[in-house]
């Protein structure tokens, strides 16, 4: 039932390499939300945007991940220089508003060699 | 620590079955969302509720208005498709990110 886009699929990186993944949100959808999950279901929030503003994020997005909601563009998600504790299922999620129902995409497995 | 509790962590239904899935909150929540993960990945919505209860076809889902510290799936006539992994997720505040359960895996058998 999403429309929510995410790419690639999947994603293969050597450590210290960089991983960049893509999301487009669901039309009509400002606010933007990435979560980390891990092979043990454990769900990570690491930042959210309405519209192209940063609304919370996390320390460890600060410092190695970065993103941007640019307008016209897909949001994108990067680790720059990767680790193998990133492997997990990187999933973006929209939604109406702050306050509202979440939808998600298909997530971009990261496996870090 | 955890503010969302789920359970069970993995449950067992022939088809045709009924059962029900339970979230605990540590605090008042605002909101909560319940979701299906298949064997993919993806996580597909199921329901929001801000209070009260839902239905949708053999899923109905209940937010405890007044202590805000709960919330259930019932899962009414199992079916093979209904196989998954299910979250329960929860914001506490306004703008805030969701809390997500540990995920409860449910599987139908003929």
């Amino acid at each position: 039932n999403s429309k929510v886009i995410q790419t690639p699929r999947y994603l293969v990186k050597g450590q210290g390499q960089k991983a960049k993944m893509r999301c487009i949100p669901e039309k009509g959808h400002p606010v933007v939300f990435w979560y980390q999950q891990n092979k043990n279901n454990e769900f990570k929030f690491l930042i959210n945007f309405q519209n192209q503003e940063v609304l919370q994020q996390i320390d460890m997005t600060e410092k190695r991940f970065s993103a941007e909601c640019p307008s016209n563009s897909p949001c994108s998600l990067e680790i720059q220089s990767s680790e193998a504790g990133d492997s997990a299922l990187y999933l973006c999620a929209s939604s109406p508003g702050t306050n509202e129902r979440l939808f998600f995409g298909h997530g971009t497995k990261l496996s870090v060699l | 620590g955890d503010q969302v509790e789920q359970s069970p962590s993995a449950l067992s239904l022939h088809e045709g079955t009924d059962s029900a899935l339970r979230c605990n909150f540590t605090t008042t929540m605002r909101s909560v969302q319940w979701f299906r993960q298949n064997s993919r990945g993806s996580l597909i919505s199921l329901f929001y509720l801000a209070s009260g209860t839902k239905e949708n076809g053999r899923l109905k889902s209940a937010f405890d208005s007044k202590e805000r510290r709960y919330s259930t799936l019932h899962i009414r006539d199992a079916q093979l498709e209904d196989s998954g992994t299910y979250f329960c997720a929860a914001e506490q505040g306004t703008g805030s990110k969701l809390s997500f359960g540990k995920g409860a895996k449910l599987t139908v058998s003929p």
